[in-house]
């Protein structure tokens, strides 16, 4: 089955600064990369995704990239914010028409430092 | 559209007893999933459904889980005889999968059951 590493576990970044979270994925069949942020006492919340057929993609201040020849794919945020302070996780799936089961990564606690 | 929603938020039991979650999916989203978070890790995948049918279930639901969704639209995932090992946060997503669609899942607050 599919195995995410996600690095680093923790990441504090001074407000203003950038913050970039790596994920490694084993199975190349693997094909759509979703982004959640997770807030205390709160289920995940979507903040952008990628296909496998896009090398990059840009929402404001969050940027994903996609690396499929190393299997690799980060997260990027730049002029990090207090209220950006949550865990993000990384995941992976394969769709196939059938079910796009996601495996997660173990998370990255992000702390922003006013 | 108000998203996902879980219902009850909370949940203590005493270690054998059965309990059951409820979840209420985003309007018109044929699809709709159950993982299992515990802490400090990412949700783990249990089982799936599109529309009434359960297509997928995960190795981590054991017999004692069941999981069901009649008519399509909630869903309820039963736990009979709990154990200690299975506290953690479960949470619900769905979505709207149809030929080149997106199929982007949408996770609910999620119910944190404790097993005392």
């Amino acid at each position: 089955g599919e195995n995410v590493e996600q690095h680093p576990s923790t990441l504090s970044v001074q407000e203003g600064d950038s913050a970039v979270i790596k994920c490694t994925y084993s199975d190349s069949a693997s094909n759509y990369f979703p982004w959640y942020k997770q807030e205390l006492g709160k289920g995940p919340q979507l903040i952008i995704d990628i296909r496998s057929n896009v090398g990059e993609k840009k929402d404001q201040r969050i940027a994903v990239t996609l690396n499929k020849t190393a299997k690799h794919f980060s997260l990027h945020i730049t002029e990090t914010q207090p209220e950006d302070s949550a865990v993000y996780f990384c995941a992976a799936s394969l769709s196939s028409g059938s079910a796009r089961q996601l495996t997660f990564g173990s998370g990255t606690q992000l702390t922003v430092l006013p | 559209d108000t998203g996902v929603s879980q219902d009850p938020r909370h949940k203590i039991t005493k270690r054998g007893q059965n309990v059951t979650f409820r979840c209420d999916p985003i309007s018109e989203h044929n699809r709709l999933y159950w993982y299992r978070q515990t802490l400090g890790q990412g949700p783990e995948f249990l089982t799936y459904f599109q529309n009434e049918a359960q297509l997928e279930k995960s190795r981590l639901l054991s017999d004692r889980f069941s999981a069901e969704r009649p008519k399509g639209s909630f869903s309820t995932l039963e736990i009979q005889r709990t154990e200690q090992g299975d506290s953690a946060m479960y949470l619900c997503a769905s979505s709207f999968f149809a030929s080149g669609s997106t199929d982007t899942q949408y996770f609910g607050p999620g119910t944190r059951l404790t097993v005392l």
